[in-house]
């Protein structure tokens, strides 16, 4: 147990489907992130929220849009992806993004887009 | 945007051998942080190196911050097959860019019985 929960676990969706992803985190953080990781790359940051406002978008394809609620939620909305959004999508918190401190990651979410 | 090399890629290793990856960047860093993913998991924190040359001990790992903050290694004494997984670590420039954390490509650790 992480204290940073994912759902779902494991995701496959047509190129033409919209889905979401749910990430809470139950640490009393600040900070929420998404990241993506592909097979043979480096983690790549996507997006960062801080006290519910979002601070970073790393230039990613508007088929992702992220929505934060509040500073213990955060979702990605993903619409007609495609094959090479295939990844696992990290949820992560912190307690302050302007304070250099250790990233909780989840479990993550395995999407798969046919 | 900050740029990390991290080297090996992979690390084949027998049981009880030493085994070490480096972390390189042509920038000084802040800061550097250290996370394991084992297999099927998520990473996981390590370690935070913050001063010039500081060098931390965790039972058999040990972690150093080069004295100029542009390179660390991450050291693992006779390694354990528990060891196995990918060992990333993480760097941000510092200032606004705290919490912006640059990800290394990470070195994959198999360790034989």
């Amino acid at each position: 147990e992480t204290g940073v929960t994912q759902t779902p676990r494991h995701l496959v969706m047509g190129m033409t489907n919209k889905k979401s992803l749910k990430c809470e985190q139950h640490l009393g953080h600040n900070a929420m992130y998404w990241y993506k990781q592909s097979a043979k790359k480096p983690l790549e940051l996507m997006f960062v929220y801080n006290f519910k406002e979002q601070t970073e978008n790393n230039s990613v394809p508007s088929r992702f849009s992220p929505e934060c609620p509040n500073s213990s939620h955060l979702f990605l909305h993903l619409h007609t992806l495609q094959p090479e959004d295939s990844a696992l999508y990290l949820c992560a918190s912190s307690q302050e993004p302007g304070i250099a401190g250790e990233l909780f990651f989840g479990e993550g979410s395995r999407l798969t887009v046919l | 945007g900050q740029q990390v090399m991290q080297i090996p890629q992979y690390q084949h290793v027998q049981e009880g051998e030493d085994f070490t990856t480096y972390c390189n960047s042509s920038t000084t860093l802040s800061n550097i942080q250290w996370y394991k993913q084992r297999p099927g998991g998520h990473p996981v924190f390590l370690i935070q190196l913050v001063k010039s040359g500081e060098v931390k001990k965790q039972k058999r790992l040990t972690f150093q911050f080069g004295e100029a903050k542009k390179n660390s290694s991450l050291h693992i004494t006779a390694t354990q097959t528990t060891d196995v997984g990918t060992y990333f670590c993480a760097v941000s420039a510092g200032g606004t860019s705290y919490g912006k954390l640059t990800f290394g490509q990470g070195t994959i650790l198999t360790v034989h019985p």
